[in-house]
């Protein structure tokens, strides 16, 4: 079975203190790695998808990285805004449907 | 402006009645899905569609019902069947069924009273 595991499950930072947020798996057949953000009451926003390990993105203050068993989402100098919840996603298999597991997510809260 | 558009935002459902959530798309996305969050677990999927006229169970189908007459269009049905209907459910859309990033709406908060 298709295992998605989010770590720390909450993270308090203060402004500027960098961090990272990990995401493990056990998939058979990976075809994709996807990380979002959500903010309470509302629905995910895409950030990222990894096809490879190796493979690295970034966006304004967030870079996620991909390794075989792991992905890291690395929060530089974060500021308050960046307080949410982030999910890990993995999309696995063949054919068909690809299914996509979802981890419980990481709460960030950035303290000014 | 394209994007996903779930409703109501707040639902409230009388035990044993049946409600219906709607979902509507304009990114002329070809599959959309009906997720459930609740608090401490993973989003769990009850129904997708690959294309108009064919939709499939996900992991957590029963006492959920769907359709997908149009390709705009798929609203999820909360029957009486479902023992626990007080959740948060999220509608998304992708591209296509491969490995493309989900466009989810703002969500539809539903609670049994």
């Amino acid at each position: 079975e298709d295992q998605v595991t989010q770590s720390p499950e909450a993270l308090r930072l203060q402004e500027g203190e960098s961090s990272s947020l990990n995401c493990s798996y056990t998939v058979s057949g990976l075809r994709g790695l996807f990380w979002y953000r959500q903010d309470p009451g509302k629905g995910p926003e895409f950030l990222f998808t990894l096809y490879s390990a190796g493979e690295e993105k970034e966006k304004e203050r967030l870079k996620a990285t991909l390794t075989k068993k792991e992905s890291f989402l690395h929060i530089t100098a974060p500021k308050p805004e960046d307080s949410a919840t982030y999910l890990c996603a993995v999309q696995a298999g063949s054919g068909g449907y690809q299914k996509v597991t979802f981890g419980t997510g990481t709460k960030l809260q950035v303290i000014p | 402006d394209g994007g996903i558009t779930q409703s109501p935002k707040y639902l409230f459902r009388k035990e044993g009645q049946n409600v219906t959530l709607s979902c509507e798309q304009n990114l002329n996305h070809d599959a959309m899905y009906w997720y459930r969050q609740d608090p401490g677990q993973g989003l769990r999927l009850i129904y997708y569609s690959q294309i108009v006229n064919d939709f499939q169970k996900g992991d957590i189908a029963e006492g959920y019902s769907v359709s997908r007459e149009k390709k705009e269009s798929f609203p999820l049905t909360v029957t009486s069947a479902q023992k626990n209907p007080t959740a948060f459910y999220l509608c998304a859309s992708k591209r296509d069924r491969l490995n493309t990033e989900a466009f989810f709406g703002q969500g539809t908060r539903l609670t049994v009273v």
